[in-house]
């Protein structure tokens, strides 16, 4: 099935360091939107998009909408242990249509 | 308000069986899609109904069939299970007021884990 391309595809951090990861599509998408999951659990809603440009912070959260809405960046300042999981980008397009998930980041945070 | 529920928590089939996994949206929401997440990739989208009408279907076969009540809890319906099938079926809802579409965000609930033996 479809998949976006996600990057990096893992990452190993100290705690207290930034995370950048980035989602690219072929196709072009009227909402972006992230998710945290855990292990056996089902995705979570981090934070949504619904213009190019958008830029919206959710604590030490930060995403994009890229101008050409073909892709998205989502930033995690100041990591904390808690923030270990797989990271997946999603975006949609007009009406009823699906969302198309990203491959996943899985990010590890060292205390 | 309590979140999306979907039961059975975990499922363990063999091949050939069939299998009925169930959804409760989130109250209010009257959209309801299904995913299947095959361990270490994204969801793959299954279906999508809303007001009871089938609005959106994946690349899956036949054997997948689904349907939504009248208040808007929804069942999937796997047949002749493969070992293929095995996977995390999550099941999300939305609102959908047919107003503000790019304001309507989608909430998943914790899934159905299914083994098939």
């Amino acid at each position: 099935g479809q998949q976006l391309n996600q990057s990096p595809q893992s990452m190993f951090i100290q705690e207290g360091e930034d995370v950048s990861m980035n989602c690219t599509s072929s196709s072009i998408f009227n909402t972006w939107l992230w998710y945290k999951q855990d292990p056996g659990e089902g995705p979570v809603l981090l934070i949504a998009l619904y213009k190019a440009g958008e830029l919206t912070s959710n604590g030490r959260l930060t995403a994009q909408f890229g101008i050409t809405r073909k892709d998205s960046f989502l930033n995690i300042s100041a990591s904390i242990p808690s923030d270990v999981g797989i990271y997946f980008c999603a975006g949609r397009g007009t009406g009823f249509q699906k969302l198309v998930f990203g491959t996943g980041t899985r990010l590890l945070v060292s205390p | 308000d309590a979140g999306v529920t979907q039961s059975p928590t975990h499922l363990i089939k063999t091949r050939g069986q069939q299998v009925t996994l169930r959804c409760s949206p989130i109250s209010g929401h009257k959209s309801v899609s299904w995913y299947q997440q095959v361990l270490g990739q994204g969801p793959q989208f299954i279906f999508q109904y809303y007001e009871k009408e089938e609005r959106g279907r994946g690349n899956f076969p036949d054997r997948f069939s689904a349907r939504q009540f009248p208040n808007y809890s929804s069942e999937l319906n796997v047949n002749a299970l493969l070992l293929g099938d095995s996977a995390l079926y999550l099941c999300a809802s939305r609102r959908y007021s047919g107003g503000a579409e790019g304001t309507d965000t989608q909430y998943f609930g914790p899934g159905t884990r299914l083994t098939v033996l």
